[in-house]
């Protein structure tokens, strides 16, 4: 079953705006990551944040966390048409070795 | 450097044919291997992980198995497919221990007519 739970399903923006993305998940986690996906192609980790950890920055993406309420954002800044791609977020259960995969956002950026 | 690889990249089977895809590792040892399966448009569902040769655990109950012959050997079978199992399937590994950055194959797409 799917841990976690992304919102929007999909979005549309123009080149510049910022993009945020949501994830909801259930249980107690180890971590939680982001992965990018370009059409057909396998998935690349953007960004890991650990539980104990309430923000992460990489270049210009931004995740929080939050635990008391089982979620996390995804902040793409000054989007570029080169980001269309879909969004997934992924959680380790606490004491697993598996990673759990949401259902994932669209993100359309148009030039 | 690390590299995967996973074949067929893409492979067309009637329904009652049988399964076998194959997934490598290189540059590291002891890894822990994934299988997942993503139907179109929607996310990923985690099929089987191991932590070590031999260790398989099962995540979904289906006509599906898995086997790690070799330290970074991962095989996806089925002795028999149904139109539900196509799909686009993709291998992963992690370094040991509680799961990191998941490095991904480049999928193996399966339509079963």
């Amino acid at each position: 079953s799917q841990q976690g739970e992304e919102d929007p399903q999909a979005l549309s923006i123009q080149e510049g705006e910022n993009a945020t993305m949501n994830c909801s998940y259930k249980t107690s986690i180890n971590n939680l990551q982001w992965y990018r996906q370009n059409s057909g192609r396998g998935l690349v980790h953007l960004i890991l944040i650990r539980s104990n950890e309430r923000e992460k920055h990489s270049g210009r993406l931004r995740v929080t966390l939050d635990t008391s309420k089982k979620s996390s954002s995804l902040l793409i800044t000054a989007s570029r048409a080169a980001d269309t791609a879909s969004y997934f977020c992924a959680t380790v259960p606490y004491n697993t070795d598996k990673l759990i995969f949401g259902t994932g956002t669209r993100l359309q950026v148009f030039p | 450097s690390q590299t995967i690889h996973q074949w067929p990249a893409t492979l067309v089977q009637p329904v009652g044919s049988p399964l076998s895809l194959e997934c490598t590792v290189e540059g590291t040892s002891n890894p822990n291997l994934y299988w997942y399966r993503q139907a179109a448009g929607r996310g990923l569902q985690l099929l089987f992980y191991s932590v070590g040769i031999g260790q398989i655990s099962s995540e979904v109950p289906q006509n599906l198995s898995a086997s790690r012959p070799q330290d970074r050997q991962f095989i996806l079978s089925s002795k028999k497919l149904l139109l539900s199992d196509s799909g686009f399937y993709l291998c992963a590994w992690s370094g040991q221990g509680v799961a990191g950055e998941l490095f991904f194959g480049e999928g193996s797409r399966l339509t079963v007519l």
